[in-house]
């Protein structure tokens, strides 16, 4: 089975505070993502990697910036933590290539509370 | 500018009656399509799928029709169950574009009743 895991199920951090959420993945997935999700607005994608050190911005990046400095482990940081940032991250695998399905597997989310 | 519509919020079924999901999408290079599932404080779980070259998978309860020319497709939950109650994602992917991104839409929040 595939296996995403998050460092932390919640996290209380200061407004201004940097702020680290790792994530590791199992299957050996070229592509790697970050959404947040927030009630009415559904998943939004806010940066993936289709490769080690390669990152690409999704629909939300701002405020926020990701390393990917291993294939299996993925990190989204913010930089400044600010209140709007109080949400629910969720962190996704898939395999690549156009012979894919392009399932993602998603981890069990990180609570962020920004006080 | 919503790529993937569910235009409804939230559904209200009594257990053992059919649940019926529905997602649009506006982008015709999309041609695989996906459903997921999530329970509060969980990630989302995969569900089922449909390529654009089909009409309808099947997995157990759950079937997904797909209506290329209306750009519709539905999930139905047969007999729905008391522990179907979650909120489910539809998702699109044009796979010969960006690496496998997929496009959800807001989630429709199921409610089964015993």
């Amino acid at each position: 089975d595939v296996k995403v895991t998050q460092s932390s199920r919640y996290l209380v951090k200061r407004t201004g505070e940097k702020v680290f959420l790792e994530c590791v993945q199992d299957m050996d997935h070229e592509n790697m993502f970050w959404y947040r999700q927030d009630p009415g607005l559904g998943l939004r994608l806010i940066y993936f990697s289709y490769d080690v050190k390669m990152k690409e911005k999704g629909d939300i990046p701002e405020g926020y910036s990701v390393s990917r400095e291993k294939k299996e482990r993925f990190s989204l940081i913010l930089e400044s933590a600010s209140t709007n940032q109080t949400s629910m991250y969720l962190c996704a695998s898939s395999l690549a290539g156009l012979a894919g399905s392009y399932e993602q597997y998603f981890g069990p989310g990180t609570r962020l509370t920004v006080t | 500018d919503q790529q993937v519509k569910q235009n409804s919020p939230s559904l209200s079924v009594q257990e053992g009656r059919i649940s019926i999901l529905n997602c649009d999408y506006t982008n015709s290079m999309f041609d695989y399509f996906l459903w997921y599932k999530k329970y509060p404080a969980e990630g989302p779980t995969f569900l089922i799928s449909i390529s654009s070259i089909k009409d309808k998978n099947e997995d157990g309860r759950f079937t997904v029709f797909l209506n290329k020319s209306a750009k519709h497709l539905s999930l139905h939950i047969v007999p729905s169950q008391p522990g179907d109650s979650a909120v489910y994602f539809c998702a699109a992917s044009a796979r010969g574009g960006s690496q496998g991104n997929l496009i959800f839409g807001k989630g429709t929040k199921l409610s089964v009743k015993p």
